[in-house]
């Protein structure tokens, strides 16, 4: 079946520095992807959705400076932490989808820790 | 406005009991809606999914009931065993659309006592 490989799983960083978490498809074309947080105990919440080759599209009250998306492959996308501060820890999770009428496969998700 | 909401938050049932987890739509242009399984530190995983031409589905000892008139879909877990302990979403898209994007429940916790 489809997979995503997402990493790292987790990673701790200091407050002001960037972090990139990487998801790929291993076994499809990835014409969408998405991202999202989600907080302990609580559902998913969407960020971004990025068709490959287009700029990605936030949701309202995420800031796109803040969190930037690559999407530049059929196979890669990468969400980027800049500038990290402890609000922003939380488990981040992508999602891919190989077009119109297919399904979501997810990634393992990222623990991510500003200290 | 929530898209779709989900009930109850948490479920404790007994080993061998049946789990059920209800949800309600808003939008009719909703064409496809699953069930992911969630355990703690992972990403979600896609139990069973629906479209709504078909009233249910099974899989294995997971069921989808779906009422199309009603907006309303549930997950019934039968014989339910402790490795189902878990989060359970469910979840409705409409995939036609370019973006497709999905619209989570709030989530359900499940416990299954030994």
């Amino acid at each position: 079946g489809a997979v995503v490989s997402q990493h790292p799983s987790w990673v701790i960083c200091k407050s002001g520095t960037s972090v990139k978490i990487e998801c790929r498809s291993l076994d499809f074309q990835a014409t969408t992807m998405f991202w999202y947080r989600q907080f302990p105990k609580q559902s998913l919440m969407l960020m971004a959705t990025s068709n490959e080759g287009s700029k990605a599209t936030y949701e309202q009250g995420v800031e796109k400076d803040k969190f930037l998306i690559n999407h530049a492959s059929l196979t890669l996308s990468t969400l980027t932490v800049t500038s990290a501060h402890p609000e922003d820890s939380s488990f981040y999770i992508c999602s891919a989808r190989s077009g119109r009428n297919y399904g979501y496969t997810f990634g393992s998700g990222t623990r991510l820790t500003v200290v | 406005q929530q898209q779709v909401k989900q009930s109850p938050q948490s479920l404790i049932v007994q080993k061998g009991g049946i789990s059920i987890i209800n949800c309600a739509y808003e939008n009719t242009a909703f064409d496809y809606f699953p069930w992911y399984q969630q355990f703690p530190g992972k990403g979600p995983a896609l139990l069973i999914a629906i479209r709504p031409d078909v009233s249910e589905k099974k899989e294995g000892r997971f069921t989808i009931s779906f009422n199309k008139s009603a907006k309303q879909f549930s997950l019934h877990i039968m014989d339910s065993q402790p490795g189902d302990s878990a989060t359970y979403f469910c979840a409705a898209s409409y995939r036609g659309s370019t973006l497709g994007r999905l619209y989570f429940g709030r989530g359900t916790q499940l416990t299954v006592w030994p």
